[in-house]
C-alpha cells in the first residue's frame, strides 16, 4: 500500500513552454502534498507544501508565478512549470501524506519526473 | 527546523555491517527522526523511523540515545544493491522534510 505515481515520468519541451505534472496517492487519501526539486549530484530541495483545497506555500525563493501548484482532491497534486527555461531543467518529485493512520510522518515519494527544456 | 550533518560518502564491502551517524543538536522534544533511502532517478524511499532509543525493521535498525542530538542507522550486512544516497531527516509538527546532503554509500563486491 502507499503508492505515490507522478506522470510523466520525463518530458521534453521547447524554451518558453509549459509544462504540467501530476502527482497521484494511488491507495491512500493524502492531506497534504509537497513537490522538491532535484539537481544531479545534489539534494533534494523542497518548494512547496500543498494542502487540499488550500493554496500552496512556497518555501522562499521558489517563484509561485512560474510553479503553480493546485491541490484540488485528496488524491491529486499538480505542477505546473510555466514559461519553462533550460535552468528549470531537473528531477521533480513529489510526496504525500496520510492525515490518518499511515505511521506519524512518513512521507511516501513519488517516482521523480525528470524535465528537460530545451 | 533541526538541521541534519551526516558523512558526505561511505565506502563498505558485501556482508559488512555499516553504520551511518547523523547529528541534530537542534532537534525539538516533538521532533522524530527519520531515514530514507535515494537511488538514482528515483524517489527517495522510507526506512526507518523513530522517536528515542532503539528502533528496528526488516531492513534497519535505528539507535537514538538518550539526548537525541544524534542517531545512528545500521544496515546489517549490505549487499550491492544498497549502494544508494542515505538520507537522516528531523520532522517536526510541520511535517516538512529538508534533506540534507545525505551519505553516498558505496558498497563493493
Amino acid at each position: 500500500g502507499a503508492v505515490v505515481s507522478q506522470h510523466p515520468s520525463w518530458v521534453i519541451c521547447k524554451s518558453g513552454t509549459s509544462v504540467k505534472i501530476e502527482c497521484r496517492s494511488l491507495d491512500f487519501q493524502a492531506t497534504t502534498m509537497f513537490w522538491y526539486r532535484q539537481f544531479p549530484k545534489q539534494s533534494l530541495m523542497l518548494m512547496a507544501t500543498s494542502n487540499e483545497g488550500s493554496k500552496a506555500t512556497y518555501e522562499q525563493g521558489v517563484e509561485k508565478d512560474k510553479f503553480l501548484i493546485n491541490h484540488a482532491s485528496l488524491t491529486l497534486s499538480t505542477l505546473t512549470v510555466t514559461s519553462a527555461h533550460p535552468e528549470d531543467s531537473s528531477f521533480y518529485i513529489c510526496s504525500a501524506r496520510s492525515g490518518g493512520s499511515l505511521s506519524y510522518n512518513e512521507q511516501f515519494f513519488g517516482p521523480g519526473t525528470r524535465l528537460t527544456v530545451l | 527546523l533541526a538541521k541534519t550533518t551526516q558523512p558526505i560518502s561511505m565506502d563498505s564491502y558485501e556482508g559488512q555491517e555499516v553504520n551511518i551517524t547523523c547529528s541534530h543538536n537542534n532537534i525539538a522534544t516533538n521532533d522524530y527522526i527519520t531515514w530514507y533511502q535515494q537511488f538514482p532517478s528515483q524517489g527517495p524511499r522510507f526506512i526507518i523511523q523513530g522517536y528515542k532509543t532503539k528502533v528496528t525493521n526488516e531492513v534497519a535498525s535505528l539507535f537514538i540515545p538518550a539526548d537525541r542530538k544524534s542517531s545512528t542507522l545500521s544496515l546489517p550486512r549490505v549487499s550491492l544493491s544498497d549502494t544508494a544516497v542515505y538520507y537522516c531527516l528531523v520532522e517536526g509538527s510541520s511535517y516538512k522534510l529538508i534533506f540534507g546532503s545525505g551519505t553516498r554509500l558505496l558498497v563493493r563486491p
